[in-house]
Order: C-alpha cells, then sequence, then structure tokens
C-alpha cells in the first residue's frame, strides 16, 4: 500500500539553526499538510498546501516556517531559525483530491529536537 | 470552547470488554469525521471515518455519528491489550481539501 514517507525520523538542532523536514506524499495524492504534535499534547494544524500554494495556514505557522515542493516528489518544511518551542514531531499528510470525505494519510513523523 | 473535545483518560478496561470512546465539536457544519488510533511515539493511523447520521461498523470498531448533538463515539468491541492507545478524534468542517482539527485524544488502557 502506498504510504507518505518522511525524512530524516530525528533531527536534533542548535537554537537559531535552520531546519528542512522532508516528506514525499502518496503519488496521486495533490493536497499536502503539515501537522506538529508537542510531547503530550495534541496534533496541531501547521499549513495545508495545493497547486503549488498554501490554501490555509494556522497561527503557529508564522514567518519562521516555509514549504515547499521543489520537485514533483518532494514537500518540505523548513524552520528559519529553531527555537526550543520548536522541538515536535512533525507529521506531513496527504490526501487526494475529488473525495470530499477522504482522510489524511500521515508519515511516520520527523522528531525535531532543539537543544 | 475547544473545537474538538474528548476526555484525555486514561480510560481503563478488561480484556475482553468494550470501550466507549466520545468526542463533541463545536463547528456545526462540519461534515467529515474521522477516528485515528496513535501508538507512542509514533503517528496517527486512520481507523474509521463517518459523514452520516447513526452507526458504521468495521470489525470490531463502530463509529456513532449524531450532528444534531454535535457529537461522535468509537465503540471498541473486545478490546484487546493491542488496542491500548490514544484515539484521536477529527474533525473536517468542509469539502477535501480542508484541514482535520484534532481533540486532545483519549488514552485507553486494556488490562489483561
Amino acid at each position: 500500500e502506498p504510504e507518505v514517507t518522511q525524512t530524516p525520523s530525528h533531527q536534533v538542532t542548535q537554537m537559531g539553526q535552520e531546519v528542512i523536514l522532508r516528506c514525499v506524499p502518496i503519488s496521486n495524492h495533490l493536497y499536502f499538510y503539515w501537522y506538529r504534535q508537542i510531547l503530550g499534547q495534541k496534533v496541531e494544524f501547521l499549513v495545508s498546501f495545493y497547486n503549488n500554494e498554501i490554501s490555509e495556514k494556522s497561527e503557529i505557522f508564522d514567518d519562521q516556517f516555509s514549504v515547499e515542493r521543489p520537485d514533483g516528489s518532494n514537500f518540505t518544511l523548513k524552520i528559519r531559525s529553531t527555537k526550543l518551542e520548536d522541538s515536535a514531531m512533525y507529521f506531513c499528510a496527504s490526501t487526494p483530491i475529488g473525495q470530499d470525505n477522504s482522510p489524511l494519510h500521515f508519515g511516520n513523523g520527523t522528531r525535531l529536537t532543539v537543544t | 470552547q475547544k473545537e474538538v473535545e474528548q476526555n484525555s483518560g486514561p480510560l481503563s478496561v478488561p480484556e475482553g470488554a468494550i470501550a466507549s470512546l466520545n468526542c463533541t465539536y463545536s463547528d456545526r457544519v462540519s461534515q467529515s469525521f474521522f477516528w485515528y488510533r496513535q501508538y507512542s511515539g509514533k503517528s496517527p493511523e486512520l481507523i474509521m471515518s463517518i459523514y452520516s447520521n447513526g452507526d458504521k461498523e468495521d470489525g470490531r470498531f463502530t463509529a456513532q455519528l449524531n450532528k444534531a448533538s454535535q457529537y461522535v463515539s468509537l465503540l471498541i468491541r473486545d478490546s484487546q491489550p493491542s488496542d491500548s492507545a490514544t484515539y484521536l478524534c477529527a474533525v473536517r468542517p468542509k469539502a477535501a481539501g480542508n484541514k482535520l482539527t484534532f481533540g486532545g485524544g483519549t488514552r485507553v488502557l486494556v488490562k489483561p
């Protein structure tokens, strides 16, 4: 069964550094999402992306965050200058177009640790 | 008011019993509802989706939706120790492409 793949599985970075989290959505899916989950807290929406542009973003997704689809397969989340509070699991998800009730399919996540 | 609310638990059930999980949501125009299971340190895994009022059964799982009461539930029959996880309720207000909003999850512990 096709799946969403994320790399790396664990990223450790120092405060103030830039990180790029990578995702390969399921190949026939056209809507892409990033969510994060701080340890012990709920899964929070960051941003959705369709047709090469952001379709919705949350208050969390400030100027420090950006997303990009640099080629036909990858979908990336960049955090420009990481803060301690950015430490969390980051999940990429995708869903196909045209199916109103289609669920999100999640990748295995990237655990980001900011020291 | 939180958008999607769940009792955090833990909900402790003996093996073989029925686990009953509840979820309420605030957005009346929500149309799609999903239950995900999340093991510690892992990603959410889809269990069931429901879109119409009433019950929907899939194996040991039954989802129940009542849009008038803005309430969705999940029953797990014949609970197994492997069902021990956090169960996330997620709601989508409109058509495909819109985000899912998650509740905080209910932790379920199935005791042998």
